[in-house]
């Protein structure tokens, strides 16, 4: 297993138009979760899946944002008329659920730019 | 929510010198992970250590759980060691072991 992976790793996008990201997750991993980061700060968690059930989403996900993950296998983050605010590192990560270990692991990041 | 504070904020180190970095948490956690974060974006693992002490060659990592801080070590620092150092929790009534992330501490080492 190679890791988390994430596509593509830069996009550039003119404000007004609709992007997907997508990620592929650790294969024995049932948790995949998405994160965003802006300059300077650290990542923020926008929601998660365990298996294909979306169970928790921030209010940083407006109403623009949607992530699917249709087999509990790779997920999308859709961002619906995207604009300047949008611009930021997004992430992806997966864990196991179960105890003693819940480490996280996460992909490369996908840099988005909105001009 | 839990808070994540991280100190120093930045840090410029002589190549050989030691340091440490602290992480400080408002509530008790049941994941805490520190990790590097190279200059293209990727967050690397370092420790994952909700309690105890771990090492890993010139990095060591102690979690005290109880007084709420964990505290990363590292020896004989190298330029490689340069860039973003997070400290991210997770709580016990968190949904789904979600990271909260301190701001980090940027770390420069030079020759």
């Amino acid at each position: 297993d190679t890791g988390v992976s994430q596509n593509p790793r830069h996009k550039i996008t003119k404000r007004g138009q609709n992007v997907t990201f997508r990620c592929d997750p650790i294969s024995e991993h049932n948790r995949l979760y998405w994160y965003r980061q802006t300059l300077g700060q650290g990542p923020e968690f926008l929601t998660y899946f365990q298996n294909e059930a979306q169970l928790e989403k921030s209010r940083l996900l407006s109403d623009r944002f949607s992530a699917e993950r249709p087999k509990g296998s790779f997920s999308t983050l859709e961002i619906q008329r995207t604009e300047q605010g949008d611009s930021a590192m997004y992430l992806c990560a997966s864990s196991p659920s179960g105890r003693p270990n819940t480490e996280a692991f996460f992909g490369q990041g996908t840099r988005l730019t909105v001009v | 929510g839990i808070q994540v504070e991280q100190s120093p904020p930045d840090l410029i180190l002589q190549e050989g010198a030691n340091s440490t970095l602290r992480c400080n948490f408002s509530d008790s956690v049941n994941n805490l992970q520190w990790f590097h974060q190279n200059p293209w974006g990727q967050l690397i693992n370092l420790f994952y250590i909700p309690s105890g002490t771990k090492q890993n060659g010139r990095l060591s990592a102690t979690t005290v759980a109880t007084e709420r801080y964990s505290l990363l070590y590292i020896s004989s620092s190298q330029t490689t060691d340069s860039g973003v150092y997070f400290c991210a929790v997770a709580t016990f009534t968190g949904g789904g072991n979600k990271l909260t992330f301190g701001t980090g501490t940027q770390l420069k080492v030079e020759l």
